[in-house]
């Protein structure tokens, strides 16, 4: 089952910063942040991950609290096409298995 | 370099017939899963392998459904004699051997008439 909560939409302007929170209180030393987003019905995008340091790409930051019980996801000029479904998923690394277990993600509507 | 490929993308198959999902992994990656997604719900793992081999087939329905990644030639998820409840869009995803970040394809939607 997923370890994480998201709440289940959020409303963000055009132009405007996106942020996406995520908590996963029960999250382990060698657990990963990983964030997929979902537009329509298309396959899961990658965007993001990170173990305990902040992270930038050219897609979106990632930042994650000093005690890794949370994390939010920086959208930092939203557009129209970024209106999808965003998952955050915790995972551990390659030696102990590889799914990804998806919840229910954030609903994301970015509005002109 | 060209994403994970699947194909077909669309499959339209009568209850009874068999189903075949290909997909194809980016170049370099030797590590495949499949997740299935059915309508109005989330996306859940079926399987993963590599090379010749089922590493993890934990999500895979006990009957009916197998996958193979042969040494040559794409990943293939075959599903036997379909039923209406078989009806969803699945997605493969691959990454490479020193990564573990996975790379989704464009998914296959299955309808079952």
């Amino acid at each position: 089952d997923a370890k994480t909560t998201q709440p289940p939409s959020m409303d963000c302007a055009e132009g405007r910063a996106a942020n996406l929170p995520c908590n996963h209180s029960t999250i382990s030393g060698n657990e990963y942040v990983y964030w997929y987003r979902q537009i329509h019905s298309q396959g899961p995008q990658y965007i993001i991950h990170g173990l305990k340091n902040n992270e930038t790409n050219e897609m979106a930051s990632l930042i994650i609290t000093e005690d890794r019980k949370s994390s939010t996801l920086i959208l930092p000029h939203a557009t129209l096409r970024d209106t999808a479904v965003y998952y955050c998923i915790v995972r551990v690394g390659r030696e102990y298995g590889n799914k990804l277990v998806f919840g229910a993600g954030t609903i994301l509507r970015v509005k002109s | 370099n060209a994403g994970v490929m699947q194909n077909p993308r669309h499959l339209v198959r009568r209850r009874g017939q068999e189903a075949r999902l290909r997909c194809s992994p980016m170049k370099g990656h030797s590590h495949v899963y499949w997740y299935r997604q059915l309508p109005e719900e989330g996306l859940k793992f079926m399987v993963y392998l590599q090379k010749e081999n089922i590493i993890d087939e934990s999500g895979m329905p006990k009957e009916r459904f197998s996958a193979e990644f042969p040494k040559e030639g794409p990943s293939i998820l075959r599903i036997q004699q379909v039923v209406r409840g078989d009806s969803a869009a699945y997605f493969c995803a691959s990454s490479p051997p020193t990564a573990d970040t996975q790379y989704f394809g464009p998914g296959t939607r299955l309808t079952v008439l």
